[in-house]
């Protein structure tokens, strides 16, 4: 079975700063996918970023980007020029490319900005 | 429909009460999935489809909760016999593939179910 963990349940980071945040998975498929959803107060689902674990390059999506090592099986997401709008839970998933399993969600790390 | 749309947005009903929650996913995606989440947690997955045939529904907690597509768009999740420990937002997806890791999955603004 898959499995997500993200460590930090709370963060926080001073507006224009950056942080970083943590996310392990465990799985024994060799080809499979990674996302980061940020939930905003409004608790809508906002994809943030994706990865492809046969792709060695890192995503990036403007002030975020990933830090994918398939080896540790590690996914962290950092935040550049935090602004106050990214205050949300962020919650890190994980699909194998098989599609015949669901999107496992980790159990997320609130972050908040402070200004 | 442009998005996800669930209904009702939000139900509060008494414990022991049958409760029925629609999802009508992004027209022509293919997976729909049915998750849970309780305040403060992830997503928690109950079920899905491809089409109208249910390939998993190894989430679902017990045998008072139950799902059906059967014209691979419309979903419904029954939950008989409420409890307060049923209480949680409810969240529909979809996505346009069944390998969901290639395409987008899309999410409902939710059903918000409290039993009293």
């Amino acid at each position: 079975a898959q499995t997500v963990t993200q460590s930090q349940p709370e963060m926080s980071v001073q507006e224009a700063e950056t942080v970083t945040l943590s996310c392990t998975y465990d799985t024994s498929e060799s080809n499979y996918y990674l996302f980061w959803y940020k939930q905003p107060p409004s608790r809508q689902m906002i994809l943030v970023i994706r990865q492809e674990a046969y792709k060695q390059q890192n995503a990036t999506e403007n002030r975020f980007s990933v830090n994918f090592q398939k080896a540790a099986k590690s996914f962290s997401l950092k935040i550049s020029d935090s602004q106050l709008g990214d205050t949300a839970m962020y919650f890190c998933a994980f699909i194998p490319n098989s599609g015949n399993t669901p999107l496992v969600f980790g159990k997320g790390t609130r972050l908040s900005v402070i200004a | 429909g442009a998005g996800v749309s669930q209904s009702p947005r939000y139900k509060v009903t008494k414990r022991g009460q049958d409760v029925a929650l629609r999802c009508d996913p992004i027209s022509g995606h293919v997976s729909l999935y049915w998750y849970r989440q309780a305040l403060g947690q992830g997503p928690e997955f109950l079920t899905y489809f491809n089409y109208e045939a249910q390939q998993d529904k190894s989430g679902l907690p017990n045998d008072r909760f139950s799902a059906e597509r059967p014209e691979g768009s419309i979903s419904t999740l029954t939950i008989q016999r409420t409890e307060q420990r049923d209480s949680a937002m409810y969240r529909c997806a979809s996505s346009l593939t069944q390998t969901s890791g290639s395409g987008e999955l899309f999410f409902g603004e939710g059903s918000r179910l409290t039993v009293l």
